[in-house]
């Protein structure tokens, strides 16, 4: 069974931007949740999308935005970007439950100049 | 206030020597996840191990041990004979239903270096 899949693996980026990511989780995994990993912040969760909807958030600004398909991949977008929005962002997904076992994807490296 | 506090930020050992990776955790809840991932070097984070507040049993995995204590807050990973290969930084982390929702808080981490 294919792991989770993320693209780009590499972005950069300037200041004012914005970007979309996308994730692609293991086939049957409906919860598609997305973390931000820095070195300052650690690791960091950002949302988790079920069904389409968003069910579970965590405390960003509202230029962190997200949404899932009807195939339960996922995008995330970041509006006017910033430079500490440099980070690696990582999906992860999981049968039904963000409790369930979750599956991590190798992760999007975004660096905002 | 939900927290993970995982106070060693890194340990080094020698080859085939045990090490123990110790994870406390703060939660207002009564039902809760406790996890453990890996993140090698190419910075995938892979799954250890998941454990629900009320399985309080420890849990053993060829090298891999955890040491649930709900009386500490605690879920200690031991990781026995250790190899290079365990070289990595290990994540703790927590899910509940803290103010409604659920959230995944990681703790910062743990580095191992083995050394051969």
């Amino acid at each position: 069974k294919a792991g989770v899949t993320q693209t780009p693996r590499y972005l950069i980026k300037t200041r004012g931007q914005q970007v979309t990511l996308s994730c692609s989780p293991i086939s049957g995994h409906r919860s598609v949740s997305w973390y931000q990993q820095t070195p300052g912040q650690g690791l960091q969760f950002l949302f988790e999308y079920f069904s389409e909807t968003q069910r579970n958030k965590g405390n960003f600004p509202g230029r962190f935005s997200g949404r899932q398909f009807s195939n339960s991949r996922s995008e995330m977008n970041v509006s006017t970007l910033e430079l500490g929005d440099s980070a690696l962002y990582l999906c992860a997904s999981s049968i039904r439950e963000i409790t369930d076992t979750q599956y991590f994807g190798p992760g999007t490296r975004l660096t905002v100049l | 206030a939900q927290k993970v506090t995982q106070a060693q930020t890194e340990i080094s050992v020698v080859e085939k020597e045990d090490v123990t990776l110790d994870c406390v955790y703060e939660t207002r809840d009564t039902t809760y996840y406790l996890f453990w991932y890996k993140q090698p070097p190419s910075g995938e984070l892979v799954f250890l191990i998941r454990r629900n507040s009320f399985d309080e049993q420890n849990e053993i995995s060829g090298r891999y041990s955890w040491n649930f204590q709900k009386s500490t807050s605690s879920f200690n990973f031991t990781i026995t004979a250790s190899q290079v290969v365990d070289s990595a930084v290990y994540f703790c982390a927590l899910s509940d239903t803290t103010s409604g929702t659920y959230k995944y808080i990681f703790g910062t981490g743990t580095r191992l270096k083995v050394l051969a």
